[in-house]
């Protein structure tokens, strides 16, 4: 079967960084999504991964590594409006979007 | 700014009764839009793909008697919740690309539906 996991939940402080992992099992791949999603809002776009390395946008950066079916979302300088859940989802061949269950992330000042 | 526009943002209804729920590409041509639900604390559950002009294409374990997709242009999908029941009441979000591969999804704002 297909599936993406990531934690449920991380708390971090006001300031700091934080780093959301994710891994998947997909019948292939055509690039790893990082979205957001405030309570009660829709996702927002955040982040595409398609090759191997360190995407690097402001304070958000997204690291992919294709050989061993991981990702990691790394947020710098946290304020308390990153509180959210970020939502990790790889295309697989079929252009099918799998999503994960989710990372709820708590900040705290 | 927005791409995609989701209405009614908000709905209440009576049991028994339908509700549509109309998606919106604003500056791009879909040919294949997107439905999602999602439970409170839980993730994004796909319920169907939407194709232009033709049938949309349902995920296992969903009525496509009670949740009847038309996409009936390249920037319009709806969704009609027939007959809803309590059971029903979910966040519904569409989203659209405007290519493969590469293109994320944009998201409509959604629509809390509240059935009484």
């Amino acid at each position: 079967g297909q599936n993406i996991d990531q934690p449920t939940e991380m708390t971090a402080t006001e300031g700091a960084i934080v780093q959301i992992n994710c891994t998947y099992q997909t019948s292939g791949f055509n690039g790893l999504f990082w979205y957001q999603q405030h309570a009660g809002e829709a996702p927002t776009f955040l982040s595409y991964n398609v090759l191997d390395g360190l995407e690097e946008k402001g304070r958000f950066s997204s690291f992919l590594s294709r050989s061993k079916g991981y990702s990691y979302l790394l947020l710098k300088e946290l304020q308390m409006k990153d509180s959210a859940s970020y939502l990790c989802a790889v295309s697989n061949s079929n252009y099918q979007l799998i999503w994960g269950a989710g990372t709820k992330l708590i900040i705290k000042p | 700014g927005a791409v995609v526009s989701q209405h009614p943002s908000r709905v209440i209804c009576k049991s028994g009764t339908s509700v549509k729920i109309e998606c919106r590409s604003l500056d791009f041509q879909a040919t294949t839009m997107f439905w999602y639900r999602q439970f409170p604390k839980q993730s994004l559950m796909l319920m169907a793909t939407s194709n232009e002009g033709s049938k949309a294409t349902y995920e296992q374990g969903v009525e496509k008697d009670k949740f009847l997709i038309n996409h009936a242009s390249l920037t319009l999908s709806t969704l009609t919740v027939t007959s809803a029941h309590p059971e029903d009441s979910s966040f519904y979000i569409c989203s659209a690309s405007r290519g493969q591969g590469s293109s994320p999804l944009h998201f409509g704002n959604g629509t809390r539906l509240t059935v009484t």
